[in-house]
């Protein structure tokens, strides 16, 4: 069964500080991977998505890199701002299915 | 950019009532839907596929008789939470699959407190 765990849990930083957020995952087998945003009480937004054959994807101050051999992935943001505060969850998708499966989540705060 | 929607945003009931949740594709066809639970500050956790003119497909552990979801067009999808009980409160999220995307498009989420 897909486990997938994001560390860490909670993480608060001053304004322009550069994070990276970890994600792992148990089973090798992924069809792609995905970070979203969510903000308090709201769905998810999509910030980028990795496919199985691909190491990293990039788009503006976010990068996020795939290494499916050793079951991890980083969201790597630079120069953080106010605005990047929210939940962050990766999930990886199910191969054959158009299923997501949701790691446990980072809530970042950032502040001024 | 593709749209979902739902609706309510947030509904109370009391205990033992049923309420049901709409999942809309605005601006594109979906085949399929998905519903998703989250509980506060955990993550999501998928209950079930909803296929448009078929069966969903409820994943282990979510009863189907209490969770009727019912996909009657491609632009919708609804979730029945029946005889709902407190601990069924909840955040009700559904997502979709627009043609030819390999992203889901997410709901805004539905509150369900049951007292």
């Amino acid at each position: 069964k897909q486990e997938v765990t994001q560390i860490p849990a909670a993480l608060s930083v001053p304004e322009g500080e550069n994070l990276v957020l970890n994600c792992s995952f148990t089973d090798s087998a992924i069809y792609n991977l995905q970070w979203f945003r969510q903000d308090p009480g709201k769905g998810l937004t999509s910030l980028l998505l990795i496919q199985s054959s691909q190491r990293e994807q990039t788009s503006g101050r976010l990068n996020a890199s795939l290494d499916k051999s050793s079951g991890r992935s980083t969201l790597y943001i630079a120069a953080s701002q106010p605005g990047d505060s929210a939940t962050y969850l990766c999930a990886v998708g199910v191969y054959n299915t158009d299923k997501l499966i949701f790691g446990t989540g980072t809530r970042l705060q950032v502040f001024p | 950019g593709a749209v979902v929607s739902q609706h309510p945003s947030r509904v109370i009931c009391k205990s033992g009532t049923s309420v049901k949740i709409e999942c809309r594709s605005l601006d594109f066809q979906a085949t399929t839907m998905f519903w998703y639970r989250q509980f506060p500050k955990q993550s999501l956790m998928l209950m079930a596929t909803s296929n448009e003119g078929s069966k969903a497909t409820y994943e282990q552990g979510v009863e189907k008789d209490k969770f009727l979801i019912n996909h009657a067009s491609l632009t919708l999808s609804t979730l029945t939470v029946t005889s709902a009980h407190p601990e069924d409160s909840s955040f009700y999220i559904c997502s979709a699959d627009p043609p030819y995307q390999e992203t889901q498009y997410f709901g805004p989420g539905t509150r369900l407190l049951v007292l």
